[in-house]
């Protein structure tokens, strides 16, 4: 069963422009949210995570925005560059409790130059 | 590189087959997780070990399946009797067990073909 669905599956953006994935998560038993960013043969990279206790955070040119209440996420890349062109996978942590990830589906990001 | 390493990175072989595969964590990180991906989609989760106990299984990992942990180091996927569906991307991941919110490294998989 899918219990993160992410969106959109792909996305094509200019150089320089702002990259957005939006996820929404079902359950409300929580750790935190972390993103992955998983280029071809590779295996997803932790690129950055929230806690639900925070509404946004942000690591250079990453920012997470976490809406508790609509049960909703989103990654926006700012200034996006050719780099950037990867799939991104959003994901609800369990923790130290059922110690799984649930990955949404992934956003194929390309960014032209 | 101190990462997460998987071996072998490729693996091709017949249907009905048997194949293993071997995942080195992250030193003194003692919990670790194999998933399976295809193409398109994300990871979807099999098994979890802390240290050398296997604390959860998902109803993905059918019987042909087993994975082993026998020193809380290094892990072991063996799937039996290979079918055309088991071809996929078999990632491997760690997490150290010290404090909250820490996260799962991954390793860059072992990619599977059934001929």
């Amino acid at each position: 069963q899918q219990q993160v669905k992410q969106s959109p599956q792909s996305l094509i953006v200019q150089k320089g422009g702002i990259s957005i994935i939006n996820c929404a998560y079902e359950n409300t038993a929580f750790d935190y949210f972390p993103w992955y960013q998983q280029f071809p043969g590779k295996g997803p990279a932790l690129l950055i995570a929230i806690r639900p206790d925070v509404s946004e955070k942000k690591e250079g040119r990453f920012t997470i925005s976490f809406n508790k209440s609509a049960k909703q996420f989103s990654l926006h890349i700012m200034d996006s560059q050719p780099g950037d062109s990867a799939t991104y996978f959003c994901a609800d942590d369990r923790g130290s409790t059922l110690g799984r990830l649930y990955f949404g589906r992934g956003t194929q990001l390309t960014v032209w130059p | 590189d101190t990462g997460v390493s998987q071996n072998p990175r490729h693996k091709i072989t017949k249907r009905g087959q048997n194949v293993t595969f071997r995942c080195d964590p992250i030193s003194e990180h003692n919990r670790l997780y194999w998933y399976r991906q295809t193409l398109g989609q994300g990871p979807e989760f099999l098994t979890y070990f802390q240290n050398e106990a296997q604390l959860e299984k998902s109803r993905l990992l059918s019987d042909r399946f087993s994975a082993e942990r026998p020193k809380g180091s290094f892990s072991t996927l063996e799937i039996q009797r290979t079918e055309q569906g088991d071809s996929a991307m078999y990632l491997c991941a760690s997490r150290s067990g010290q404090g909250s919110n820490q996260p799962q490294h991954f390793g860059d998989g072992t990619r599977l073909s059934i001929l």
